[in-house]
């Protein structure tokens, strides 16, 4: 069965520091890899996906994700953090059928 | 991206009542996705509802205790009948972009249930 891990329950990073949040999938094909952020009281909003082609892929708000077949992992990241990019992210991963299987998810504390 | 609204955004209810979630898209779309996050963990899909077929329930949830309506193309209700403390969560819509093979979601509907 699918499952993604994100390891990190919680992470904090300084302002304008440089972010990496981990996530790892079990998938028997070619995954198709999503990364969603919530903020407080929110839906879900779509960062960025990966289904094939260049493995470093780029999303909204200045984050990319970098795809790792040998690893099996999708980890998200960003070169400088700004205050408003606190909130929940989550790692999805297609598990058939169009449907969706999400990591825990990260929550991302921003100090200043 | 489509645009997705819930109603309502927010309710209490009483325990052994029931609910019913509106989730409305501005535009058509064939496969819509009923998720459950209850209070810190992540998302979990209840059912997945088709136009003109019966919702299909993953293993765990029932019709009984989560009717889905999908009456047209844009719109679908759930409802979370008979409830418990137990099904204070947030719940959340989202719908298939077959152009981009995308997952769109609503703002969510946060249910307590006292």
């Amino acid at each position: 069965a699918q499952s993604v891990t994100q390891p990190d329950i919680h992470i904090t990073v300084s302002e304008g520091a440089s972010l990496e949040l981990r996530c790892n999938y079990s998938y028997g094909a070619t995954p198709y890899l999503f990364w969603y952020v919530q903020s407080p009281g929110q839906g879900l909003q779509l960062l960025l996906k990966y289904f094939s082609g260049d493995t470093l892929v780029q999303g909204i708000k200045g984050f990319e994700a970098e795809f790792k077949r040998s690893q099996s992992s999708f980890n998200l990241r960003k070169p400088s953090v700004h205050w408003s990019d606190a909130a929940e992210y989550f790692c999805a991963v297609g598990a058939g059928g169009n449907k969706l299987v999400f990591g825990a998810g990260t929550i991302l504390r921003v100090k200043s | 991206s489509a645009v997705i609204s819930q109603k309502p955004s927010r309710d209490i209810c009483q325990r052994g009542t029931s609910l019913t979630i509106q989730c409305q898209v501005d535009s058509q779309v064939t496969m819509m996705f009923w998720y459950r996050q209850q209070p810190g963990q992540s998302l979990t899909l209840i059912a997945t509802a088709n136009q003109g077929s019966e919702a299909t329930y993953e293993s765990g949830f029932v019709i009984d205790k989560f009717p889905i309506s999908r009456p047209n193309l844009t719109f679908s209700t759930l409802t979370v009948s008979n409830m418990s403390p137990e099904d204070s969560s947030i719940y959340l819509c989202s719908v298939l972009s077959k152009s981009t093979d995308t997952q769109y979601f609503g703002p969510g509907t946060r249910l307590t249930v006292l």
